[in-house]
């Protein structure tokens, strides 16, 4: 079982529409959880970071994290074709090394 | 805060040959840094974690004698491919860690591209 989890996509939305992306987990000590974006042919940036459970909003951001259910989200408001991207699930156990999911390709259709 | 920058940003050289790549934490200092390796439509992998003053610690299957890490100080690592060949061709990426406890977070630099003919 791979440690982060998450659906390969693509997952394809209209301009405008609500994204949800989403990521399992297996180490239930799990402390930290993170969002990267990344571009084509770029580095992944942080989006958000969540460690408390319930909701947390940033903008047209929101992170979700169920630590019961070993469950993290992003949604996506009003998403525009610019957000098209490869999104990242990251988690940090407590020690200093972060686990990364294998990403979501998610494209915003204009 | 927290920009990580490498050099270069893209290399091209002969097969045989070694290649050098220094990441730098530009307004924070990282006592641990991480090396990614990314190949086309593939998902990140950890090749190692950089630790100042100490050894690196190398994933498994990532040669430590072909890939030379070096963290010489708080704010720069250092990866060498060594007698690279074709198949290093990739996406290298460091990220450093800024922050402690839950507020550990990980930043990338914008990575270097690595093309050996």
């Amino acid at each position: 079982q791979k440690e982060v989890e998450q659906n390969s996509g693509p997952l394809s939305v209209p301009e405008g529409a609500i994204a949800s992306l989403n990521c399992t987990y297996s180490d239930r000590g799990s402390q930290s959880f993170f969002w990267y974006r990344q571009y084509s042919g770029k580095s992944p940036e942080l989006i958000m970071f969540i460690y408390s459970n319930g909701d947390k909003e940033d903008g047209r951001f929101t992170a979700q994290l169920n630590k019961a259910s070993q469950y993290v989200s992003l949604l996506i408001r009003d998403s525009q074709p610019s957000d098209s991207a490869t999104y990242l699930c990251a988690v940090n156990t407590g020690g200093f090394k972060t686990i990364f999911g294998a990403g979501t390709r998610l494209f915003v259709k204009a | 805060g927290a920009v990580v920058s490498q050099h270069p940003s893209w290399v091209i050289c002969k097969s045989g040959t070694s290649v050098k790549i220094e990441c730098r934490s530009l307004d924070f200092q990282a006592t641990t840094m991480f090396w990614y390796r990314q190949f086309p439509k593939q998902s990140l992998m950890l090749m190692a974690t950089s630790n100042e003053g100490s050894k690196a610690t190398y994933e498994q299957g990532v040669e430590k004698d072909k890939f030379l890490i070096n963290h010489a100080s708080l704010t720069l690592s250092t990866l060498t491919v060594t007698s690279a060949h074709p198949e290093d061709s990739s996406f290298y990426i460091c990220s450093a860690n800024l922050g402690e406890g839950l507020g550990e977070t990980q930043y990338f630099g914008p990575g270097t591209r690595l093309l050996v003919l």
